[in-house]
């Protein structure tokens, strides 16, 4: 089944220590999203890459950065976690914009 | 600021009653919505989406659009336990966009 996929679901790290979470899908979708989710709030959306242009929110901490080695491959690094990034961090697709968007499961972030 | 909202809930429902979920969107310019399913800790479920105005039916989901008064809604027929989630309604506000709403967490009563 062609999917979005999520490593690693759940991700412990030290205040301070970087971080990778990766995501990668099978849609061969063009448009990969990075967003943040606390509890009981909307998706924040970070950046998104159409193919390999990336679009950065005004509100994203430069603390967060975006790669796209390729078009299935999207990975989040997080140079320096705060407590404040504790949170969930959706990988999304889509084949088109505006066009319906596909979530992959997560990654759990906790920050100790 | 582009705005979706919605009732945060909780909207509770008895089983086999018919769940309805509203949402209304500040930008005109929005073209595409979308409802998602969120159970909690896991990640949002495309249920639905509509890009005209009317009705749109997949099995026992109904999406309605009315652009003219910027509200989406969305209808679960026979309401079920396992339909217990947080409901996300977003809308897509054009550069590869789509602004959600915080959900509404329904609670569908055994």
């Amino acid at each position: 089944d062609a999917m979005v996929i999520q490593n690693p679901r759940y991700q412990v790290t030290q205040f301070g220590k970087p971080v990778t979470l990766s995501c990668s899908q099978t849609l061969n979708h063009n448009v990969m999203y990075w967003y943040q989710q606390k509890s009981s709030q909307a998706p924040k959306l970070l950046f998104h890459y159409y193919d390999k242009d990336f679009n950065n929110e005004a509100d994203t901490p430069d603390n967060f950065q975006s790669r796209r080695p390729n078009t299935s491959f999207c990975f989040l690094d997080i140079r320096s976690p705060g407590l404040g990034d504790a949170a969930m961090y959706l990988c999304a697709t889509s084949s088109t914009s505006g066009g319906e968007q596909y979530f992959g499961p997560g990654t759990r972030l906790t920050v100790t | 600021q582009k705005e979706v909202e919605q009732n945060s809930g909780p909207l509770s429902v008895p089983e086999g009653a018919i769940a309805s979920l509203n949402c209304t969107y500040s930008d005109r310019g929005s073209q595409s919505f979308f409802w998602y399913r969120q159970y909690s800790g896991k990640s949002p479920e495309l249920i639905m989406s509509i890009y005209s105005n009317g009705d749109k039916e997949d099995g026992r989901f109904t999406a309605q659009l009315n652009k003219a008064s910027q509200y989406v809604s969305l209808l679960i027929r026979d309401s079920q336990p396992s339909d217990s989630a947080t409901y996300l309604c977003a809308g897509f506000s054009g550069t590869y966009k789509y602004i959600f709403g915080t959900g509404t967490r329904l609670k569908v009563l055994a």
